[in-house]
């Protein structure tokens, strides 16, 4: 079965530092992956995701996230943060042949100090 | 993108009665719908996956008699927590799909058990 492993459970950082935060999935064949945010009190809003092509794919709010097969990563970035970026993150991936059951990962609280 | 509504966005119920939550796909017919459910600052996971016009498939470890899908047309799923119990108070979010491509989830309904 497919899983996903987000290694930072909480990260806090200053406003305008650069961000990564880690995700790595397991499973054996083609997969779709994606990031979500939850900004407090919110519903879960898709920041990008990675089909198949280029493999370091831009989302909104300037986030971008590159896929490394050879790692089974798919890491979040984003160069430089800001207050609003505060939320939860969650990795997550779908098998290719069900491309809408997603399996999340255990998320990333991101705080930013002003 | 398309529009998934999820109704109540919150309901408070006694121990013991039952509660149905509904999932709406406003602007497409949702031909796989999935429920999750989200514990206080931990990831979703995935409850059951329903198609429409037959029985709802349950992930391991949850109770089918407990929580009862119903996927009667291509734009409504409903979820009834049965018997709900104050360990039923949880953050339960619905995503619809068309395509089989992406999912679109709904805004979340937070169920508090007294």
């Amino acid at each position: 079965a497919q899983s996903v492993s987000q290694h930072n459970h909480h990260v806090i950082l200053s406003e305008a530092a650069s961000l990564e935060l880690g995700c790595n999935y397991s499973y054996g064949g083609t997969v779709n992956l994606f990031w979500y945010v939850q900004y407090p009190g919110q519903h879960l809003q898709l920041l990008l995701k990675y089909f198949s092509g280029d493999p370091l794919v831009k989302g909104i709010k300037g986030f971008e996230a590159e896929f490394i097969k050879s790692k089974f990563s798919f890491n979040l970035r984003k160069p430089s943060v800001q207050w609003s970026d505060t939320a939860e993150y969650f990795c997550a991936v779908t098998p290719y042949s069900s491309a809408s059951k997603i399996i999340f990962g255990s998320g990333t609280r991101l705080s930013i100090r002003p | 993108g398309a529009v998934v509504s999820q109704h109540p966005s919150w309901v408070i119920c006694k121990s013991g009665t039952s509660v149905k939550i509904e999932c709406r796909s406003l602007d497409f017919q949702a031909t796989t719908m999935f429920w999750y459910r989200q514990f206080p600052k931990q990831s979703l996971m995935l409850m059951a996956t329903s198609n429409e016009g037959s029985k709802a498939t349950y992930e391991q470890g949850v109770e089918k008699d407990k929580f009862l899908i119903n996927h009667a047309s291509l734009t409504l799923s409903t979820l009834t927590v049965t018997s709900a119990h104050p360990e039923d108070s949880s953050f339960y979010i619905c995503s619809a799909t068309d395509t089989n491509t992406e999912a679109f989830f709904g805004q979340g309904t937070r169920l508090t058990v007294v």
